[in-house]
């Protein structure tokens, strides 16, 4: 099984930069992932790692260190439309994914 | 193009009754499943299907089926609901079961009563 943690809540200022973390225990490795979910919508999908090292796509970056077990989500020149939860998944060798409780981020003007 | 729908949007029941949740999706995907979505615990899989005729258990199966007869349907049955069924429930997809992005539906808001 997997256990994931990551930080209940985070507040940020409009234009900030954001980091999220996240830290996982897994039986069996397959992948991180990140997820965005505005309230009372559907998650969709941000970002993928499978190897140690930083992913760049736009605004958003992700990094994934397997040795640590670690993760974070980096959000650059924050938005208001960034507030939503971000929730970090572990897949594993079954390409099951396992979700952590999510992070609220509000961003603030 | 629609994606993944889901019905109905959301739900009271009455505990002891049957209830089906469905999902539909147009993109021809073959990986389907199954999460209910709880405050403080997140997504958790209840079932999933990595191709048409197939289905698996995933962490929280209990009180659950699924069926696959086809690729485009997938629909969840709560034999007999409990309060504790009380959750959002999304449906996915993927295009396979090891791509890396799953297509997730509106949900369906269920209350078990």
């Amino acid at each position: 099984g997997q256990n994931i943690d990551q930080p209940t809540e985070m507040t940020a200022t409009e234009g900030a930069i954001v980091q999220i973390n996240c830290t996982y225990q897994t039986s069996g490795f397959n992948g991180l992932f990140w997820y965005q979910q505005h309230a009372g919508e559907a998650p969709t999908f941000l970002s993928y790692n499978v190897l140690d090292g930083l992913e760049e796509k736009g605004r958003f970056s992700s990094f994934l260190s397997r040795s640590k077990g670690y993760s974070y989500l980096l959000l650059k020149e924050l938005q208001m439309k960034d507030s939503a939860s971000y929730l970090c998944a572990v897949r594993d060798s079954d390409y099951k994914l396992s979700f952590g409780a999510g992070t609220t981020v509000t961003v603030r003007a | 193009i629609a994606g993944i729908t889901q019905a109905p949007t959301s739900q009271i029941l009455a505990a002891g009754r049957r209830m089906t949740l469905r999902c539909t999706q147009d993109m021809r995907h073959n990986a389907m499943y199954w999460y209910r979505q709880d405050l403080g615990l997140g997504l958790r899989l209840i079932h999933y299907s990595n191709t048409a005729g197939t289905t698996g258990k995933g962490e929280v199966p209990d009180g659950y089926s699924v069926s696959r007869a086809n690729t485009d349907d997938f629909p969840l049955t709560l034999a007999s609901a409990v309060p504790s069924q009380t959750s959002v429930y999304f449906c996915a997809s993927s295009e396979w079961a090891d791509s890396y992005e799953q297509y997730f539906g509106p949900g369906t808001r269920l209350t078990v009563t």
